[in-house]
């Protein structure tokens, strides 16, 4: 079967830097998103990979390792509007958007 | 240009009623996708349309859910003898061409509340 995995809740410090992880199974790969979706919210397009390494937007940056079936969001200077929850989807050979169930970021000051 | 469009934004419905939810996608984006999540949950694919037709049903609860697109453009997605456990949020999403690295953009969702 497909599986995307992330935590369920990570927690850090307004300031900081946090790297939240997320890894696949998937039948096929046509690339990786990141969504950022505040409670109450939908989601919003944070980030897209398809070849490995890290693409680097501002305060957020995200990495892939297509051998590794592996994926990273890093967020740096966190601040407190960062809380969210991070959604990772891969898409796989149909061209679907399988998705993780995402990881709520808590932001302590 | 505008974003997404759903619309009821909520719905409280009886159980055993049938309920639609209308999703307004971006003008000429020719991929439309419905999900659902339930509260903390992750989302739940339900159907994907490309043009008018849906290639991919794979993800209906059941056949008491049907979806169709008309125009290339407005898709409703009906409930028919709705249950409890049915109460989610439906959210629309569309993109451009899907086989590319275009993003879905999706809407503010539907609150479905089946008493």
């Amino acid at each position: 079967g497909q599986n995307i995995d992330q935590p369920t809740e990570m927690t850090a410090t307004e300031g900081a830097i946090v790297q939240i992880n997320c890894t696949y199974q998937t039948s096929g790969f046509n690339g990786l998103f990141w969504y950022q979706q505040h409670a109450g919210e939908a989601p919003t397009f944070l980030s897209y990979n398809v070849l490995d390494g890290l693409e680097e937007k501002g305060r957020f940056s995200s990495f892939l390792s297509r051998s590794k079936g592996y994926s990273y969001l890093l967020l740096k200077e966190l601040q407190m509007k960062d809380s969210a929850s991070y959604l990772c989807a891969v898409r796989d050979s149909n061209y679907q958007l399988i998705w993780g169930a995402g990881t709520k970021l808590i932001i302590k000051p | 240009g505008a974003g997404v469009s759903q619309s009821p934004s909520n719905k409280v419905t009886e159980k055993g009623k049938d309920v639609e939810l209308r999703c307004d996608p971006i003008s000429g984006h020719t991929a439309l996708y419905w999900y659902r999540q339930s509260l903390g949950q992750g989302l739940e694919f339900l159907i994907y349309f490309q043009g008018n037709s849906a290639p991919d049903k794979s993800g209906l609860p059941s056949d008491r859910f049907s979806a169709e697109r008309t125009g290339g453009s407005v898709s409703t997605l009906t409930i028919q003898r709705t249950q409890q456990e049915d109460s989610a949020v439906y959210l629309c999403a569309s993109s451009l061409e899907p086989t590319l690295r275009y993003e879905q953009y999706f809407g503010p969702g539907t609150r479905l509340t089946v008493t």
